[in-house]
C-alpha cells in the first residue's frame, strides 16, 4: 500500500482481556517495527522484524506481550491479560533494510479499562 | 525503555521566531535523525544525518549531528503555525546485530503564536 496501515485506530477493552493489534507495512519494506507511546512521553521500542524473524525482541515489557509477521508482510502484535500500564498509542513503522528513517502508521490507540 | 535526553520540553514562541532544540545521549550513534508529530498521526522524518560534524539543512530547518557523536540539534528559523507539533530526535546505535532500531528522544511540544 502507499502507506503503513494499522488497525483497529482506537481500541478500548477491559482489564485482563486479550488484544490483537495489526500492522500492513508499506510493499516491499522487509523491516518492521513496533514502538509504544504513552501519553505525553516520547516512543519506546518494543520489537524489530527483518522479514518473518524477530532478531531484536528486547524491548517487549513482558510476556504477555508478543508479536509475529507473516509472509513478509502484516504483522499482529498480541497482549495479553492486559493491564491498566498497558493503556498508550501503540505504532508501527517500515523500512527498506539498511536504509534509515522509516514510514510511520497512525498508530492503534489502546485504553485498558 | 531508554530514550535520549531532549530539551526544551515544550517551547511557546511567536510566529516569526526562531527555535533551537537539542538532544543529547550517553551513547553513541551512527545516525540521528529528527522527527515531527501532529496530533493523532505517527511521526514523520524531517532530516537525517549520517556523519559525526555533519550539519544538514532542509528549507528553514537545520540540524547538526555533535562531534562527539552524543549529541544533535535542531533549529527551526522564521515559524509558521504549522511548525506546531511535537518534535523528536533519534539516535541509531551501533550494535552487535543489525537491527536498525532506533532510540527516541522524550520530545519538544512546540507552540507558535500568530
Amino acid at each position: 500500500g502507499a502507506g503503513v496501515s494499522q488497525s483497529p485506530s482506537n481500541k478500548v477493552t477491559e482489564k485482563g482481556k486479550d488484544v490483537e493489534l495489526r500492522c500492513d507495512p508499506i510493499s516491499g519494506h522487509t523491516a518492521l517495527y513496533w514502538y509504544r507511546q504513552r501519553l505525553g512521553q516520547g516512543l519506546e521500542f518494543l520489537i524489530y522484524f527483518q522479514g518473518n524473524s524477530a532478531p531484536d525482541k528486547s524491548g517487549l515489557p513482558s510476556d504477555r506481550f508478543s508479536a509475529e509477521r507473516t509472509g513478509e508482510s502484516v504483522s499482529t502484535l498480541t497482549i495479553q491479560r492486559t493491564q491498566q500500564e498497558d493503556s498508550a498509542v501503540y505504532l508501527c513503522a517500515s523500512s527498506l533494510a539498511g536504509v534509515y528513517g522509516y514510514t510511520f502508521g497512525s498508530g492503534t490507540r489502546l485504553t485498558v479499562v | 525503555g531508554q530514550q535520549l535526553n531532549q530539551s526544551p520540553q515544550s517551547m511557546f514562541i511567536q510566529e516569526g521566531e526562531d527555535v533551537s532544540m537539542n538532544c543529547t545521549s550517553s551513547s553513541i550513534f551512527n545516525t540521528w535523525l529528527w522527527y515531527k508529530q501532529d496530533p493523532g498521526e505517527g511521526p514523520v522524518l524531517l532530516i537525517a544525518l549520517y556523519k559525526a560534524g555533519e550539519l544538514t539543512s532542509n528549507g528553514r530547518l537545520t540540524a547538526q549531528f555533535g562531534i562527539t557523536r552524543k549529541d544533535s540539534f535542531l533549529n527551526i528559523s522564521a515559524s509558521i503555525p504549522s511548525d506546531v507539533g511535537i518534535y523528536f530526535c533519534a539516535g541509531q546505535l551501533f550494535a552487535p546485530y543489525n537491527t536498525d532500531k532506533l532510540i527516541f528522544g522524550t520530545g519538544t511540544r512546540l507552540q507558535v503564536f500568530p
